[in-house]
């Protein structure tokens, strides 16, 4: 069984429109999240972290995490040419002693001008 | 930029040969994990480093092996290079193990 499922896309947008960028995860342990934004050729980059159940709101970003579904979201507003890039859902699995954090293959992401 | 640097930048080495990666983690930051991109996909994750010790690996065979040094720098050791080793190696850093990460650039390596 996969433990972190996204679809790979690609998901395309139009300018100034919502994305929705969606994730399920099968460790039920799982207590932190993590989205990633990787731009082609590049590291992933840090955007949004969530611990609780509901809703995170930073700037445009909108991260949303249901543990009971196992399901975490990112939403992106007003969507720009530059939020054009793979997203990567990347729950933390935990251990005994060596908490790793685990990433999805990623959605890619094009935002239509 | 996330103060993790890593090198080198790219690599290019032949099937059978061996390959050391470097990585030098944020000032403060003591665990540093390390994962594979191959193209198309997201990181798989290597092994960590927390306070000079593995802290936890992932699904890679022994010739992958690493260290961690006193001033939490760390290496990626890989021996007897596969074609399939071709790919992305990212490390991160974090406060602690389990911690938010931030990633290097990246070694882009390519086995011929």
């Amino acid at each position: 069984q996969k433990e972190v499922e996204q679809n790979s896309g690609p998901l395309s947008v139009p300018e100034g429109a919502i994305a929705s960028l969606n994730c399920t995860y099968s460790d039920r342990g799982s207590q932190s999240f993590f989205w990633y934004r990787q731009y082609s050729g590049k590291s992933p980059e840090l955007i949004m972290f969530i611990y609780s159940n509901g809703d995170k709101e930073d700037g445009r970003f909108t991260a949303q995490l249901n543990k009971a579904s196992q399901y975490v979201s990112l939403l992106i507003r007003d969507s720009q040419p530059s939020d054009s890039a793979t997203y990567l859902c990347a729950p933390e699995i935990p251990g005994n002693r060596d908490d790793k954090i685990i990433f999805g293959k990623g959605t890619r992401l094009h935002i239509l001008p | 930029e996330t103060g993790v640097t890593q090198s080198p930048t790219h690599l290019i080495k032949t099937r059978g040969q061996q390959v050391t990666l470097r990585c030098s983690s944020q000032s403060g930051h003591n665990t540093v994990s390390w994962y594979q991109q191959a193209l198309g996909q997201g990181p798989q994750f290597i092994f960590q480093y927390y306070r000079e010790e593995e802290n936890g690996r992932g699904n890679f065979p022994p010739r992958f092996s690493g260290l961690q040094f006193p001033n939490y720098s760390s290496e990626l050791n890989v021996n007897a290079l596969e074609l399939d080793d071709s790919a992305l190696y990212l490390c991160a850093s974090s406060l602690e193990a389990g911690g938010l990460q931030y990633f290097g650039p990246g070694t882009r390596l390519t086995v011929l």
